[in-house]
């Protein structure tokens, strides 16, 4: 089964709001990753936390790390109507000698 | 934008036909990867090589099959396509050496088989 789930499947807001997913795991982790694909596109990364790190910013992105309850959050601040997009997590495990794992994502609307 | 590079974009074509869609990457990432993804949808690893000569399935079944004689490139060959394959099929790499391994992706082929 996939190793990460987020959450909430779908979300919709408006311009300015700040937006929250979530994503859940299973097994143990070496880092987590953030992706996002906009329509009919492929895939574009965004961030990479390690799991040593519990907290990590990248201009409007704040993902936060807890390994103890095997979650992660990806806060996106004063969206825009161009982050209208999905949202991807992906686990990697060991050294990265195992490809990395996806989850189901969440598909984001910004409404200007 | 990631130097990784998919054709056709769009293919539609007729059941029982033989495709081969391509991948290729400029960066020299010994790692590259074919998912299957519908749209909205999650993805699903089909393939995966770890360097010249070197392939392995996923996690998807897949009647697919995949080739790496270079480097920069990693064809996925459908010997008698349906329209069970229907598709958007997304190639990645990312490099060796790395304790992390950051995917870069193809802009995807969208397949429509009738």
């Amino acid at each position: 089964s996939q190793q990460g789930e987020e959450d909430p499947q779908a979300l919709s807001i408006q311009e300015g709001e700040n937006a929250t997913m979530n994503c859940s795991y299973k097994t143990s982790i070496n880092n987590l990753q953030w992706y996002r694909q906009n329509s009919g596109r492929g895939l574009v990364h965004l961030i990479l936390i390690r799991s040593n790190e519990r907290e990590k910013h990248s201009g409007r992105l704040r993902v936060t790390l807890d390994t103890s309850k095997k979650s992660s959050s990806l806060l996106i601040t004063a969206s825009r109507a161009a982050d209208t997009a999905s949202y991807f997590c992906a686990t990697g495990r060991n050294s990265g000698n195992t490809p990395l794992v996806f989850g189901k994502g969440t598909r984001l609307s910004v409404i200007a | 934008e990631a130097d990784i590079y998919q054709t056709p974009r769009y293919l539609v074509i007729g059941t029982g036909k033989k495709i081969t869609l391509e991948c290729s990457q400029t960066m020299g990432h010994d790692k590259m990867y074919w998912y299957q993804q519908d749209p909205g949808m999650e993805l699903h690893l089909i393939h995966y090589s770890y360097g010249v000569n070197s392939t392995e399935k996923g996690d998807l079944s897949s009647e697919s099959t995949v080739s790496r004689i270079r480097t920069e490139h990693f064809p996925l060959t459908l010997e008698s396509a349906r329209p069970s394959h229907t598709s958007q099929y997304l190639c990645a790499s990312s490099e060796s050496g790395r304790s992390y391994n950051e995917q870069f992706f193809g802009p995807g082929t969208r397949l429509t088989v009738l």
